[in-house]
């Protein structure tokens, strides 16, 4: 069964500090992604890498950076955590194609006061 | 600029009905577009999709149509079932490059018994 594991459900940091969060994929997909999902807004991308070492800006990527070390996991900084960044964080994956669904997982709920 | 757009934010339905969620999209590059599900404190389950070659697909209770000349999506769900009250995620993507998906803000839909 396709399985996207985010390492944290939930998680309190205080503002300045370095956030790491991480994603791991069991399905061999060649895509990650890491959005951010807040009230009204819907998802919106921050980063995504479509192979080992390799990423590119999403809509929103000011204030986070991404690490792709290996193909199964691909994990999201917050270099220097601010109060604007409080969100529920998702990782997803997929195949190359337009036509490739992505596969979530279930969120990193992010607080930073 | 908000290039998919779900203007309903929630739709109240009674058990055994249709229940109608809409879309709508700006970018004309659009060629794939998909429906994702998602129940609290999981992350988004994908639905259905349709590519632009098509005006229809149908999934069991799940139907999505696509008005191309409107830029304008919507999935029927028939019958409702309890079991379908969740967020729902409509999704774009232009098939090209790393296969981005855009998302638009959800529409909470409650199934009433």
């Amino acid at each position: 069964d396709v399985k996207v594991t985010q390492s944290s459900r939930y998680l309190v940091k205080r503002t300045g500090e370095k956030v790491f969060l991480e994603c791991v994929q069991d399905m061999d997909h060649e895509n990650m992604f890491w959005y951010r999902q807040d009230p009204g807004l819907g998802l919106r991308l921050i980063y995504f890498s479509y192979d080992v070492k390799m990423k590119e800006k999403g809509d929103i990527p000011e204030g986070y950076s991404v690490s792709r070390e290996k193909k199964e996991r691909f994990s999201l900084i917050l270099e220097s955590a601010s109060t604007n960044q409080t969100s529920m964080y998702l990782c997803a994956s997929s195949f190359p194609g337009g036509n490739q669904p992505q596969h979530f997982g279930d969120g990193t709920r992010l607080s930073i006061l | 600029d908000q290039q998919v757009k779900q203007n309903s934010p929630s739709l109240s339905v009674q058990e055994g009905r249709i229940s109608i969620l809409n879309c709508d999209y700006t970018n004309s590059m659009f060629d794939y577009f998909l429906w994702y599900k998602k129940y609290p404190a999981e992350g988004p389950t994908f639905l259905i999709s349709i590519s632009s070659i098509k005006d229809k697909n149908e999934d069991g209770r799940f139907t999505v149509f696509l008005n191309k000349s409107a830029k304008h999506l919507s999935l029927h769900i028939v019958p409702s079932q309890p079991g379908d009250s969740a967020v729902y995620f409509c999704a774009a993507s232009a098939n090209r490059g790393a296969q981005k998906l855009v998302f638009g803000q959800g529409t909470r839909l409650t199934i009433n018994p």
